[in-house]
Order: structure tokens, then sequence, then C-alpha cells
């Protein structure tokens, strides 16, 4: 079974800086493009960023470019959100998903989310 | 950058049929994905490239589309079936391809 394990999420405040990580298993990461999603307070899904299986494409949302950088390292298995100038909007539980780009799928499988809230 | 319209809210009795309704433009021309999620749990597909089902999803739910909705139906409805529902497509043509409307909460 496809397992997404996210970590990384904790309290920093405005200005600062985290990085998230999320560890596959149970498939062949390397064959899979990736995305992050985030879901703050009593709001709806966001869709954050999109890496290819190779790596070689990335897409950010607005709200995010030139703040956020997703990466991957295909020989750990794992997928990475630097994030930068973090914002009191970008308070939010963050998740991994599988992509399925030949369907546009954003995520046919999820991990269970790590939770990151930008407070002073 | 393109956009998918939801109805905040929807409510149905125990039994009966619930239709969420997802609005684009030309949205006839796209796949549309539907997932489902629950207060606390991760996002759950339920349906993928308009009316297909991913193993394990009950057959309660269905998807269509016609002129410019898709529609997720789920049938005799259960209380476990609350949750708030999202449809999503991939705007390839967009340099911020991944969308989500904005959701419908359904109650029972």
């Amino acid at each position: 079974e496809v397992q997404l394990v996210e970590s990384g999420g904790r309290l920093e405040k405005p200005g600062g800086s985290l990085r998230l990580s999320c560890e596959a298993s149970e498939f062949n990461f390397g064959d899979y493009g990736m995305n992050w999603v985030r879901q703050a307070p009593g709001k709806g899904l966001e869709w954050v960023a999109y890496i290819s299986a190779t790596g070689s494409v990335v897409y950010y949302a607005d709200s995010v470019r030139g703040r956020f950088t997703i990466s991957r390292d295909n020989a750990k298995n794992s997928l990475h959100l630097q994030m930068n100038s973090l914002r009191g909007e970008d308070t939010a539980v963050y998740y991994c998903a599988r992509a399925n780009m030949i369907r546009g799928i954003l995520g046919d499988h999820w991990g269970q989310g790590t939770l990151v809230t930008v407070s002073s | 950058s393109y956009v998918l319209s939801q109805p905040p809210s929807l409510s149905v009795a125990p039994g009966q049929t619930a239709s969420l309704t997802c609005g684009g433009n030309d949205i006839g021309t796209r796949s549309v994905h539907w997932y489902q999620k629950k207060a606390g749990q991760a996002p759950v597909l339920v349906v993928y490239v308009n009316e297909d089902r991913p193993s394990g999803v009950p057959e309660r739910f269905s998807g269509s589309k016609s002129g410019n909705t898709a529609t997720l139906t789920i049938s005799r409805v259960e209380g476990g079936d609350e949750a708030d529902y999202f449809c999503q497509v991939w705007d390839s043509s967009s340099d911020h391809p991944g969308v989500f409307g904005g959701g419908t909460r359904l109650t029972v």
C-alpha cells in the first residue's frame, strides 16, 4: 500500500523558515510527480506546488511563488518543501500527494499531513 | 486562472441522493476529479476522470458531466458520507495548474 508520511511542521514566527519533508514508500517514487496541498483552518484545499518525476519541472501557486521551493531526492524517496518568508496566511495543514499526471489527478494517494503554524 | 465553482453546502436525509455540482468554463473539455475530505483526515480520491471510481470506493459514488457542470452523485447517502467534497482539474495551459473548487460541505 502506498505510504506518504509528512514531517517538519511546527510553530514558526512570521518571516521565518521551515522545511517540510514527505517520505514515500511502497511504490516507485521516481516514476511519479508529486504535489504539496494545504488546508488552512476553516478553509478549502489549496494546491501549493508540483514537481515532476525527475524534478525537471516545477510549478507554484501564486500565493507562494518566490517564497517556497519544492524539491525531491529520488534516491531517498523523499519530497521537500522549503518555506521562507513565512506569513500568517501560510498557517495550514500541509499534505503531500502522489500525482497521476497522465490523467491530471493531483493526488491519488495522500499523506496524513503536517501542521504549520505561523504566529508571533 | 481557471476557476471551479461549488455551492458551499448541501444537506440531504439518510437514504436520499446527494448531487454535488462543480462549474467551470469549458469544463466539458477537462478531466474532473473529486475528493472527499473529513475533518482530521487526509483527502481521499473518490472519482477520477469525470466518472471513474478508484478501487475501494463504494458504487454509490458516481460522477458525470453535462455542459459546463460536473456532478458527483452519492446514492443512498449514509451518515459516514458527511464530509467536504472538492472538485479538481489540472490546467495544463497555466503555470499554476493545480485547481480546486471551493468545496461543498455535505450534511447528512
